[in-house]
Parts: structure tokens; C-alpha cells; sequence
């Protein structure tokens, strides 16, 4: 069964550093989500992205923050000059968009420890 | 703005019991509504979604029902296993958006 794919699992920075989250989504699926989860926090919404562009996004994501698919296979999430309140396991999710088609595929997550 | 809570916050059961998880939102203008599970450390699962016009969906001994005017879902698990011993998330979108806002979870476990 296809699957939602992300690297690294686990990344450790330093406050300042940047990082680059990867995502393959599924191959013929079209709409595109990151998500974070603060440990023993709900799941939060960061931003949505079709057709090559950003289609909504939360007050979390804020210039720190950026979007990519650079090659139309990996959907990449940059956070730019991270702070420690961005440790949490961000998870990458795609859908097909429309009707039945519309359950979201998760993938298994990065850990992201800022210290 | 959208607030989703689940009740309760933990479950423990012993195997065979049938059991509901409860979710409630504040706002009824939903698109619609999905069933995650979650295990420890691991991504999320959809188990079900209904579509906003849409009342139940089974899938299996899940049973997931939505009742949008009075801002519910709820959902049933028939005979329980210790395999189904996780979190339960409910996610709601809302009508015009693109994104799901997630409730708290149910942490269920489900004793041999």
C-alpha cells in the first residue's frame, strides 16, 4: 500500500540553526499538509500547499517558516532560524482532495529537538 | 474559532467491552469530520471520515456517527482488542478551509 514517507525521524539543532524537513507524499495525490504536535499537545495545523502554492496556513507559521516541492516527488518544510519552542514531532500528511478520496495519509513524523 | 474536545481524555477497558469516545465542536459549519488513530511515537491513521451530509460510517467493528447540528461525533468499537489499545484523535474541517483542527484524543487501553 502506498505510503506517506519522512527524513530524517529524529533531527537534533541548535537554537539559531536551520533545518530542512522531507516529505515524499503520495504519488498521485494532490493536496499537501504540514502538521506539528507539541509532546503531550494537540495536533496543530501549520499549512496547506496545491498546485505549487501555499493554500492556507496557521498563525504559527510565520516567516520562520517555508514551503516547498521542489521536484514534484518531496515536499519540504524549512524553518529558517529555529528557537526551542519548535521542538515537537511534525508530521507530513497528502491527500487526493474531493469526496471519499479526501482521507489524509500521515506520515510517521520527524522529531525535532531544539537545544 | 473552532474548538474540538474529546471526552474522556483516558479509557481503560478490559478486552470485549464495547465502548464510545465522544467528540464535540463548537462550530456546526463543518466540511466534514475524520477518526485518527495514533500509537505511541508514531504518525496518525484515519480510520473513518464523514462527509458533512453524511450521519455514520462503519468500517469493521468501528462505527463512527456525526450528528453536525448539535456540534457531536461519536465513536463505537465493538468487541475490544488490546490491538486497539491507542490514542483516538477527532479532526474537523471547516467549511471554506483547507485544514483540520484536532482535539486532545482519547488515550484507550484496552486490558487482556
Amino acid at each position: 500500500e502506498p505510503e506517506v514517507t519522512q527524513t530524517p525521524s529524529h533531527q537534533v539543532t541548535q537554537m539559531g540553526q536551520e533545518v530542512i524537513l522531507r516529505c515524499v507524499p503520495i504519488s498521485n495525490h494532490l493536496y499537501f499538509y504540514w502538521y506539528r504536535q507539541i509532546l503531550g499537545q494537540k495536533v496543530e495545523f501549520l499549512v496547506s500547499f496545491y498546485n505549487n502554492e501555499i493554500s492556507e496556513k496557521s498563525e504559527i507559521f510565520d516567516d520562520q517558516f517555508s514551503v516547498e516541492r521542489p521536484d514534484g516527488s518531496n515536499f519540504t518544510l524549512k524553518i529558517r532560524s529555529t528557537k526551542l519552542e519548535d521542538s515537537a514531532m511534525y508530521f507530513c500528511a497528502s491527500t487526493m482532495m474531493g469526496g471519499r478520496e479526501e482521507t489524509q495519509y500521515f506520515g510517521p513524523g520527524t522529531r525535532l529537538l531544539v537545544l | 474559532k473552532q474548538e474540538v474536545t474529546q471526552i474522556p481524555a483516558a479509557l481503560s477497558v478490559p478486552e470485549g467491552e464495547n465502548l464510545v469516545l465522544n467528540c464535540s465542536f463548537t462550530d456546526s459549519a463543518i466540511y466534514n469530520l475524520q477518526w485518527f488513530r495514533q500509537d505511541p511515537g508514531k504518525g496518525l491513521t484515519s480510520l473513518l471520515l464523514i462527509q458533512s451530509s453524511q450521519r455514520e460510517q462503519t468500517s469493521g467493528r468501528l462505527n463512527a456517527s456525526l450528528d453536525k447540528s448539535s456540534g457531536r461525533s461519536t465513536l463505537y468499537i465493538a468487541a475490544s482488542q488490546p490491538g486497539d489499545s491507542a490514542t483516538y484523535l477527532c479532526a474537523v474541517r471547516a467549511s471554506g478551509t483547507y485544514k483540520y483542527i484536532f482535539g486532545t484524543g482519547t488515550r484507550l487501553k484496552v486490558l487482556a
